[in-house]
């Protein structure tokens, strides 16, 4: 089965261009993860998404982000203008969110490395 | 809030030897704990959890952790290094009661040594 699919897997782009980045959870799942790694504030939740709906948003770093889930197979991180500061690895992941079930497993993406220069 | 900090953010160990990295939580309510592991320029994959059942938990390629809650600590060992276990490996903790949000460690970077 595929995991969950990033692209692009890696964006080199200018300070003020627009940058989207594109994610296609596992088929079935009904719970999305978007969050960045950087050396500096290592792994952090930016949003994440239950059946296409947006649920905590809290970690988006600022109005230039972001997120959207137009459907249960896909979804997308934008952020305009881009900063040198946004270079960093961002990861999707997704899980299936079971009613009654205490936690459940999130299975990443391999990544997508921004560098912004 | 919950929270989790791995003390190392390098360890180094000889192959065949013991691997311990260390986890200790802070949590209002009961946690659900997990430890992650990321190769290099790969995604995460969960090595195992603690879902408040069983306090030593057993996982993928012969890791496993011992929830102790007097010592809020979740460390993670391994009997004997081998050299593919070189990565780097994420603590993460999350509420109980049906919460998705994780909350990750800073991640401690294992090295493995001939």
């Amino acid at each position: 089965d595929a995991g969950v699919i990033q692209s692009p897997r890696h964006e080199v782009t200018e300070m003020g261009q627009e940058v989207t980045l594109r994610c296609k959870p596992i088929s079935g799942h009904n719970s999305l993860f978007w969050y960045r790694q950087t050396m500096m504030r290592g792994l952090e939740l930016l949003i994440y998404f239950n059946n296409n709906v947006p649920i905590d948003d809290s970690g988006m770093p600022e109005d230039r982000f972001s997120a959207k889930m137009p459907n249960a197979s896909f979804s997308t991180l934008k952020i305009q203008p881009s900063e040198p500061r946004d270079s960093a690895v961002y990861f999707c992941a997704s899980s299936l969110k079971v009613s009654g079930k205490m936690y459940n497993e999130q299975f990443f993406g391999p990544g997508t490395r921004l560098t912004v220069l | 809030a919950q929270s989790v900090t791995q003390l190392g953010s390098h360890v180094s160990v000889s192959e065949g030897a013991l691997v311990l990295l260390r986890c200790n939580y802070s949590s209002s309510v009961p946690p659900y704990l997990f430890w992650y592991v990321q190769y290099p320029n790969q995604g995460l994959q969960l090595l195992l959890k603690y879902t408040s059942a069983a306090t030593l938990v057993k996982g993928i390629n012969g890791f496993e952790a011992e929830f102790k809650k007097s010592e809020t600590s979740f460390h993670l060992t391994k009997p004997s290094a081998h050299m593919s276990d070189a990565a780097e490996y994420f603590c993460a903790v999350t509420r109980g009661g049906g919460g998705n949000k994780l909350t990750f460690g800073t991640g401690t970077q294992l090295k493995v040594e001939l």
